[in-house]
């Protein structure tokens, strides 16, 4: 089974702090993805990856950075964390970008 | 952009109802996906469609591609409380996938 763990389920941090997310997938998959989830809103696609090194914005990259120095490996940065970043992450990985996306379980951030 | 609606974005339904969530698109997709999702988790796959016309089932859930690629239908028969959850589709295209929505089913015991 394809496995994607993000590190953290729950985290809680101050406004201005440098916040990371990680992510590890166990399947050799080429894309990485990080999405945030806001009721109402559905998905929204941050940043995506679909090679080592390489990253591209999504539709909400603002106030966000991510790394990719391994396949395996996909990070996440908010570089000044603000309130309005409070919210769940989800990352995902599949091996090209038109089959199934796999999901890890989520990070619940908020931002005090 | 948003590229796919789900409709109902609601549903409360009675055990052992059936229902159907519909997903549609003015674009056309290499594939479609379903996922279902708990409070507090990530997404689960249930499903890829690949081919126009395709009807997959799996158990009680019967997946629908619509022949031009653009649109998917989800039936489930007899829903069960288990069956509580978002419900979400998912279109495939290049290196990108585009959500749906979403649909929030509550099956009422």
């Amino acid at each position: 089974d394809v496995k994607v763990t993000q590190s953290s389920r729950y985290l809680v941090k101050r406004t201005g702090e440098k916040v990371f997310l990680e992510c590890v997938q166990d399947m050799d998959h080429e894309n990485m993805f990080w999405y945030r989830q806001d009721p109402g809103l559905g998905l929204r696609l941050i940043y995506f990856s679909y090679d080592v090194k390489m990253k591209e914005k999504g539709d909400i990259p603002e106030g966000y950075s991510v790394s990719r120095e391994k396949k395996e490996r996909f990070s996440l940065i908010l570089e000044s964390a603000s309130t309005n970043q409070t919210s769940m992450y989800l990352c995902a990985s599949s091996f090209s970008g038109d089959t199934e996306a796999f999901f890890g379980q989520g990070t619940r951030l908020t931002v005090v | 952009t948003q590229l796919l609606e789900q409709s109902p974005q609601f549903l409360s339904i009675q055990e052992g109802e059936n229902l159907t969530v519909y997903c549609n698109s003015s674009s056309v997709f290499s594939s479609l996906q379903w996922y279902r999702q708990e409070p507090g988790e990530g997404p689960v796959l249930l499903v890829t469609v690949v081919t126009g016309g395709e009807v997959k089932k799996l158990k009680r859930l019967t997946f629908q591609f619509g022949d031009a690629r653009k649109d998917s239908s989800l039936h489930i028969t007899a829903a069960q409380p288990g069956d509580t959850g978002l419900y979400l589709c998912a279109g495939g295209t290049g290196n990108q996938f585009y959500f749906g929505t979403g649909t929030s089913l509550t099956v009422i015991p």
